[in-house]
């Protein structure tokens, strides 16, 4: 167990539907990743915060946003659904900046898309 | 053309057999080089982290980086049935890259008993 809680575990939706993925991390990490992984794309990088501020970008698509709370938990929220964005997703987290790559995954979100 | 390229397998071998995994990048400026395994239906956790050229020893496994080449490797010796996973590379910059941690695709490694 990392610590991270991702919830939910499981979320089945409709395409043109909106939908918030929540991300605990573990106690004192000021880093927040958020990652989509799907079989033909593999760990695509969204979006990370740092201690409440955004720090870098990835491939995160207009209809995604993401945030990281005072409390240092995060929301990514996805809208305007699509069957393509049928996926695992994965928020990891680090106590710092994180940029040596050692972090710390959730054991993701399964979203389905009807 | 992806930045990271990991061959996706997947990779079948006999318990006991020395297991190669293996990458290649196009971005001169990663500096830091990790290896995650990914048990199915959980999430990724660090199993070796580098930094630059070298290698690295872990018991079974040791990671090796050749930046003159743009490569990087795992090794598993004396692999084990519990070794069957996805093992994903992955590799950022450190702070001159602004913090994209970027991954390859991941290789799907199954140890025959």
């Amino acid at each position: 167990d990392s610590g991270v809680t991702q919830t939910p575990k499981h979320l089945i939706t409709a395409t043109g539907q909106r939908v918030t993925l929540r991300c605990s991390p573990r106690s004192g990490d000021l880093s927040v990743y958020w990652y989509q992984q799907s079989l033909d794309q593999g760990l695509q990088f969204l979006i990370q915060y740092y201690n409440g501020e955004e720090r870098a970008k990835g491939n995160i698509l207009e209809r995604f946003s993401a945030q990281q709370f005072p409390d240092l938990h995060s929301e990514l929220n996805l809208s305007s659904l699509e069957l393509g964005d049928s996926a695992l997703y994965f928020c990891a987290t680090h106590p710092g900046l994180a940029d040596t790559g050692e972090l710390f995954f959730g054991e993701g979100s399964r979203l389905t898309v009807l | 053309q992806k930045e990271v390229e990991q061959d996706p397998g997947p990779l079948s071998v006999p318990e006991g057999a020395i297991v190669s995994l293996n990458c290649t990048y196009s971005n001169s400026a990663f500096q830091y080089f990790m290896w995650y395994r990914q048990y199915s239906r959980k999430g990724p956790e660090l199993l070796m982290y580098t930094y630059s050229s070298g290698n690295k020893e872990d018991g079974r496994f040791t990671a090796q980086v050749d930046k003159s080449s743009k490569y990087i490797s795992l090794f598993i010796r004396d692999s084990q049935p519990s070794d069957s996973a996805t093992y994903l590379c992955a590799m950022s910059g450190g702070y001159s890259s602004a913090s994209k941690i970027i991954f390859g695709s991941g290789t799907r490694l199954s140890i025959r008993p």
